[in-house]
């Protein structure tokens, strides 16, 4: 299963624009970067995902490297209700299905 | 629109009793249904997951089982619960091998004494 490396941690201010890097060298060209967060005593939200095309929605916006070997999650106007696990996710399809593989995810703390 | 409903919300069991979590999907017809463990500190692991009525796909060897009754439920048992089978149990949901995502449910906090 390809892999995601993220750093542990990371601070930012409220306010601020929250960038979340992600690497997935051995990703395949058919498959999908997933970005969830996890509140915690929740179950992981979903916030966006992408091929290769930078994405963006209500939430956040995504941009992937050309040669998708990583992509950063950006959070243009951070809150306080931001601060989670941010899990970067290859997604993989086995037998119909789809597999996530959950790494360690980065804790982001957002400051007051 | 969908929604995922799991219970119950938290559990305290003896070791070697037996466990039964719910997991139940409104809003959608068909769907891959998922259960995940997440470990105290650590991320998700996939357990089990069905793309049908009574078909069940296990992730990993464990001392628990899944099961499929319905369209929209999926069950997650054990006979004799272990120590180790303490965790947070989480439940999805997907539509097929599109690009949609998955869909997760508010979890069930299991604790073994």
């Amino acid at each position: 299963d390809a892999k995601t490396t993220q750093p542990p941690s990371m601070d930012c201010a409220e306010g601020r624009a929250a960038n979340l890097p992600c690497n997935h060298s051995t990703i395949s060209g058919n498959e999908y970067v997933y970005w969830y967060r996890q509140i915690h005593s929740q179950g992981p939200q979903y916030i966006i995902h992408g091929l290769k095309n930078n994405e963006t929605n209500e939430m956040a916006s995504l941009i992937i490297t050309e040669d998708r070997k990583s992509s950063t999650l950006i959070l243009p106007h951070a809150t306080l209700r931001d601060t989670a696990v941010y899990y970067c996710i290859v997604r993989v399809i086995i037998q119909g299905a789809q597999k996530l593989v959950f790494g360690q995810g980065t804790r982001l703390t957002i400051n007051p | 629109s969908q929604t995922i409903h799991q219970w119950p919300a938290t559990l305290v069991q003896p070791v070697g009793s037996p466990l039964s979590l719910e997991c139940t999907v409104e809003g959608t017809s068909n769907p891959n249904l998922y259960w995940y463990r997440q470990a105290a500190g650590r991320g998700l692991q996939l357990l089990f997951y069905s793309v049908g009525i009574g078909q069940i796909s296990s992730e990993v060897p464990q001392n628990l089982s899944a099961s499929r009754p319905q369209d929209r439920q999926f069950i997650l048992s054990s006979k004799k619960l272990l120590l180790s089978d303490s965790g947070f149990y989480l439940c999805a949901w997907g539509t097929g091998t599109g690009n949609q995502p998955q869909h997760f449910g508010d979890g069930t906090r299991l604790s073994i004494l």
